[in-house]
């Protein structure tokens, strides 16, 4: 089944406590994109990629890192957790740079106290 | 600045109306708008597409319009169902000149009901 995944689905840590959300796409898309929900604000794109090796800067970067050494694979490391990074959170891919429909992942709810 | 605005921010309906939804947008350069259907707890599913040249788009009782000229699109609902309650995102992606990507900015959706 072609499918996004993501893990874990529910996270709660404490402010400062290196973390990362892995995401897996099994489509071989080129393009993957990490996202935050937050209510009343709507998903803002946080980091994308383009391609292995290749990643950049969405809107909301701030605190994040990522990194994209195989194709199916794009985790979101977040270094030091900070409880405004408690958010809902959805990996996406598609199938090229070209705006082609995203996927999107079931999202990781995190909690950082 | 680029924005993506939409209204209304919640509607309710009885099961078997129509409704319409709106998005106003400011994006550019323009590349491409996307209505999504996000169920509560769940990913985004794209409904519809658009391009600068196409002004309608349908997918079942779905139909997406898009005025390039007035920046607006809309997504009506035909004959609503209960399934149909979810949160219905518009997405609008501009062109990164510099990297030749397309950044995609999200509209806050409006919050669908419908009622027996």
């Amino acid at each position: 089944e072609a499918q996004v995944t993501q893990n874990p689905r529910y996270l709660i840590t404490v402010t400062g406590k290196k973390l990362t959300v892995t995401c897996s796409q099994n489509m071989n898309h080129e393009y993957m994109s990490w996202y935050r929900q937050d209510p009343g604000l709507g998903l803002r794109q946080i980091y994308y990629s383009m391609n292995v090796e290749v990643t950049d800067k969405g809107d909301v970067p701030e605190g994040y890192k990522v990194s994209r050494k195989e194709k199916r694979n794009f985790p979101l490391i977040l270094e030091s957790p900070s409880p405004n990074q408690t958010s809902l959170y959805f990996c996406a891919s598609s199938f090229s740079q070209v705006p082609n429909e995203q996927y999107f992942g079931p999202g990781t709810r995190l909690t950082v106290t | 600045k680029n924005q993506v605005e939409q209204s209304p921010q919640s509607l309710i309906i009885l099961e078997g109306k129509n409704c319409t939804l709106q998005c106003n947008y400011t994006v550019s350069p323009f590349s491409n708008l996307r209505w999504y259907k996000q169920d509560t707890g769940r990913g985004p599913v794209s409904l519809t597409i658009m391009t600068f040249s196409e002004n309608t788009k349908s997918n079942g009782r779905y139909t997406a319009t898009l005025d390039a000229d007035t920046k607006q699109s809309s997504l009506h609902i035909t004959a609503s169902q209960l399934s149909d309650s979810a949160s219905y995102i518009c997405v609008v992606s501009r062109i990164y000149l510099k990297g030749g990507s397309y950044i995609p900015t999200f509209g806050r959706g409006t919050s669908l009901i419908v009622h027996p």
